[in-house]
């Protein structure tokens, strides 16, 4: 089955900065990335998706980025606020398989004020 | 529209017992999928639900089995239960109208003492 890794498990950064969070999958028929943001004691929220027929998305500061060769995509925020602090998680989905989730081990976002 | 919710919000039980876990599905959503999430990990697929039929399950034992009704809802059931079990249980709802965007519910909190 699937294999999603997730780098890196903590990330702290000063407010404006920029974070990046990077997964890896192993199933080349994965086809669908969608990142989601959970908080403290929250349920997952979708943030952002990618499909494998685009290399990059945007919406507003955060942004997709995916390599479909290399099997890797990446979450960019930019001018991080303290409300994005939170724990992300990507996942990697092949829609052909009845949409099968499979998640990476998150990353644990905390933006200094 | 309430968006997934999901019954109890926390739970304890005993090692052994067993334990009915619900979730209604966004409006207009079809598909239910049941995750089981530890602290500190990403969600793992436990099962998928579809027209009232299991059609994808995750590496979980038969310990774990769920149901889904006429109405969309579902139940996930775990019996003999082990301290492992103790988790956020998330259920997710989707569409199969083109979208495969998973919007999760609150989760329920099972402590298995």
């Amino acid at each position: 089955g699937e294999n999603v890794e997730q780098h890196p498990s903590t990330l702290s950064v000063q407010e404006g900065d920029s974070a990046v969070i990077k997964c890896t999958y192993s199933d080349s028929a994965s086809n669908y990335f969608p990142w989601y943001k959970q908080e403290l004691g929250k349920r997952p929220q979708l943030i952002i998706d990618i499909r494998s027929n685009v290399g990059e998305k945007k919406d507003q500061r955060i942004a997709v980025t995916l390599n479909k060769t290399a099997k890797h995509f990446s979450l960019h925020i930019t001018e991080t606020q303290p409300e994005d602090s939170a724990v992300y998680f990507c996942a990697a989905v092949d829609e052909n398989n009845f949409n099968k989730f499979y998640f990476g081990s998150g990353t644990k976002l905390n933006v200094k004020p | 529209d309430a968006g997934v919710t999901q019954s109890p919000t926390h739970l304890i039980k005993t090692r052994g017992q067993q334990v009915t876990l619900r979730c209604s599905p966004k409006s207009g959503h079809d598909t239910v999928s049941w995750y089981q999430q530890a602290l500190g990990q990403g969600p793992q697929f436990i099962f998928q639900y579809y027209e009232e039929e299991e059609r994808q399950r995750g590496n979980f034992p038969d310990r774990f089995s769920g149901h889904q009704f006429p109405n969309y809802s579902s139940e996930l059931n775990v019996n003999a239960l082990l301290l492992g079990d103790s988790a956020l249980y998330l259920c997710a709802s989707a569409g199969t109208g083109g979208s495969y965007e998973q919007y999760f519910g609150p989760g329920t909190r099972l402590t298995v003492t």
